[in-house]
Order: structure tokens, then sequence, then C-alpha cells
């Protein structure tokens, strides 16, 4: 497609359970970012993935946060019992090549509430 | 520990004056930032941005500064239009380091 698209859009789920978000990049887009933001926050960093490297995990903010990207393209994150803390947008970002000098091109993201 | 901050979670500037929106670092090993702009229910856009080897990058109404000894970055438009209302995250990345640190973002009006 010719942007990035995620779904669902939104999605509420009960406290405890598991949600999965998923993300189509822009085709030929080698790096791969999860950002979230929760209300009245900035765009927190969550995984990155680049080509066959292995992921940079380094923002999931528990265990219950993971990620992976199949083939180089689709990219699926899972929160496991969910809490209510983990109700934000949560969004996917693309970009052509490692680096910013293109910037990111971001989907819309998926608006999780935790009830 | 926010290094990227936007002290001005909003700014209401009158149409066709200039808008000039701030964004504050303290990791000095940042040397790439970038504007994004956010409307409702969609993601953020890339706006502009500009390498720490300059000090200005301008694209049409669209202006960047950066000042490296004070770790200050602003974005002017100008003139303002009604449809640049929306949300600026600045934000960094360093060397080699391929995420980049958003700030909390300034709500932009323009009031016609």
């Amino acid at each position: 497609g010719a942007g990035v698209s995620q779904s669902p859009s939104n999605k509420v789920t009960e406290k405890g359970k598991d949600v999965e978000l998923r993300c189509d990049p822009i085709s030929g887009h080698t790096a791969l970012y999860w950002y979230r933001q929760s209300l009245g926050q900035g765009l927190e960093f969550l995984i990155y993935f680049q080509g066959n490297s292995a992921p940079d995990k380094s923002g999931l903010p528990s265990d219950r946060f993971s990620a992976e990207r199949t083939g180089g393209s689709v990219s699926t994150l899972t929160i496991q019992r969910t809490q209510q803390e983990d109700s934000a947008v949560y969004l996917c970002a693309s970009s052509l090549a490692p680096g910013n000098n293109y910037g990111y091109t971001f989907g819309s993201g998926t608006r999780l509430t935790v009830v | 520990d926010q290094q990227v901050k936007q002290n001005s979670p909003s700014l209401s500037v009158q149409e066709g004056r200039i808008s000039i929106l701030n964004c504050d670092y303290t990791n000095s090993m940042f040397d790439y930032f970038l504007w994004y702009k956010k409307y409702p229910a969609e993601g953020p856009t890339f706006l502009i941005s500009i390498s720490s080897i300059k000090d200005k990058n301008e694209d049409g109404r669209f202006t960047v500064f950066l000042n490296k000894s004070a770790k200050h970055l602003s974005l002017h438009i100008v003139p303002s239009q009604p449809g640049d209302s929306a949300v600026y995250f600045c934000a960094a990345s360093g060397v080699g380091n391929e995420k980049l640190t958003f700030g909390t973002g300034t709500r932009l009006t323009i009031i016609p």
C-alpha cells in the first residue's frame, strides 16, 4: 500500500486480556519502529527492527510486551495481561533506510483502551 | 528523564503572522533533529529536519533554526495558515542511533 497501515484502529479490552496490534509497513522499507503515546505524553520508543538484525527492544516497558516482524515486513506487537496503564495510542512507523534523513512514515495508530 | 523538551503545551497565533515553536534538548550526543506535525486521529507526518552541521534549514514557509551551544531549536512558520493548526513534535537522534527521541508536543492553533 501507499502508506503504513495499522489495525485495528481502535481496541477496547478488559484488564488481564492479551491483545495483538498489527502493522503493515511501506513496501521496501527496511526499518520498522513501534512507539506509543499516552495521554499528555510525547511519543515513547518501544522497539525497532532493521532488516534481519536483532531488534532493539530497549524501550519495551515490561516483559508483558513483545513484538515480532515476519519476513521483514508485517509486524505484530503483543501485550499480555493488559493493565490500565497500557492504554495509549500505539504508533508504527517505517523508513526506507537506517538513519533519519528521510524521516519516518507513521501509521494512524491503534488506540488501545484497557477497562 | 525528558531529553527533548517542548515547554509550551499550546500556542495561538493570528493567521498571517509568524508561529515560533521551541524545543530544548539535554543530550549533547544528538546530532539530527526533526519536526513532525500531527492532526487528530492521524499519525505524525515528517515536516522538516536539520543536521547539527547546519544552523538553519528552510523549506517554503517552514524554517528550522538550531543553536547547538544552547541546545535549542525552533520551528518558524510564516505566514501561518489555518491548516497549520496541529500538534507539532520535536524529535532528535544521535550518531549511529536510528531511534528518535520525541518531545511532548505543542498544540498550535491558528486564529482566522
